[in-house]
């Protein structure tokens, strides 16, 4: 089955700088890698996916890339807030459901 | 308006117990999930239900079993808790049931047994 590899495990930065996490997956065929954030004690939620025809995407202040042949995608954070300070999950989708990555703590200091 | 709910939103019982866990979905999806969260803040998918059907029943004890009466719902009866079940459960459904949708996730359950 699908294997995704998330690091790092914690990521501090300055608050208006820039935060990567990465990940890795195992499964050629998956197609789609969305991205959710979990505040501390609330629900995941989505921020942005790409799907496997797209190499880059732009919302605002977030952007993902993938790159299908080294079968690794990337989450850019520019101009971190405070309130961007929560757990960042990806996932990829395997053959019949999404698998996760174990999560990144970012920490955003003011 | 929610959109996926659950219930209880916490849960404290005693090991041995038996206990469910209600979700709901109003947005018309089609598919449900039942996802745990473990300390380590671990995402684990636990079963699948399309249109009512099982479709993905990963390595669970069958302690836990899923029920799904409608398409709206999908509930979690868990047998004999265990100390290892504390966690928090989270219920998610999305349009289809192919992976590459959005899933939308209820707000959790945190159950803990003594």
């Amino acid at each position: 089955g699908e294997n995704v590899e998330q690091h790092p495990s914690t990521l501090s930065v300055q608050e208006g700088d820039s935060a990567v996490i990465k990940c890795t997956y195992s499964d050629s065929a998956s197609n789609y890698f969305p991205w959710y954030k979990q505040e501390l004690g609330k629900r995941p939620q989505l921020i942005i996916d790409i799907r496997s025809n797209v190499g880059e995407k732009k919302d605002q202040r977030i952007a993902v890339t993938l790159n299908k042949t080294a079968k690794h995608f990337s989450l850019h954070i520019t101009e971190t807030q405070p309130e961007d300070s929560a757990v960042y999950f990806c996932a990829a989708s395997g053959s019949y459901q999404l698998t996760f990555g174990k999560g990144t703590k970012l920490s955003v200091i003011p | 308006d929610t959109a996926v709910s659950q219930t209880p939103k916490y849960l404290v019982t005693q090991m041995g117990n038996d206990k469910s866990i209600k979700c709901e979905q109003n947005l018309g999806h089609d598919t449900m999930y039942w996802y745990k969260q473990d300390s380590k803040k671990f995402l684990k998918i636990m079963f699948s239900y399309n249109n009512k059907e099982l479709i993905i029943n990963e390595t669970v004890p069958n302690r836990f079993s899923p029920k799904s009466p409608d398409k709206a719902h999908l509930n979690l009866h868990i047998n004999s808790l265990e100390l290892g079940d504390s966690a928090v459960y989270f219920c998610a459904s999305s349009r289809t049931s192919g992976t590459n949708n959005e899933q939308f996730f209820g707000p959790g359950t945190r159950l803990t047994v003594l």
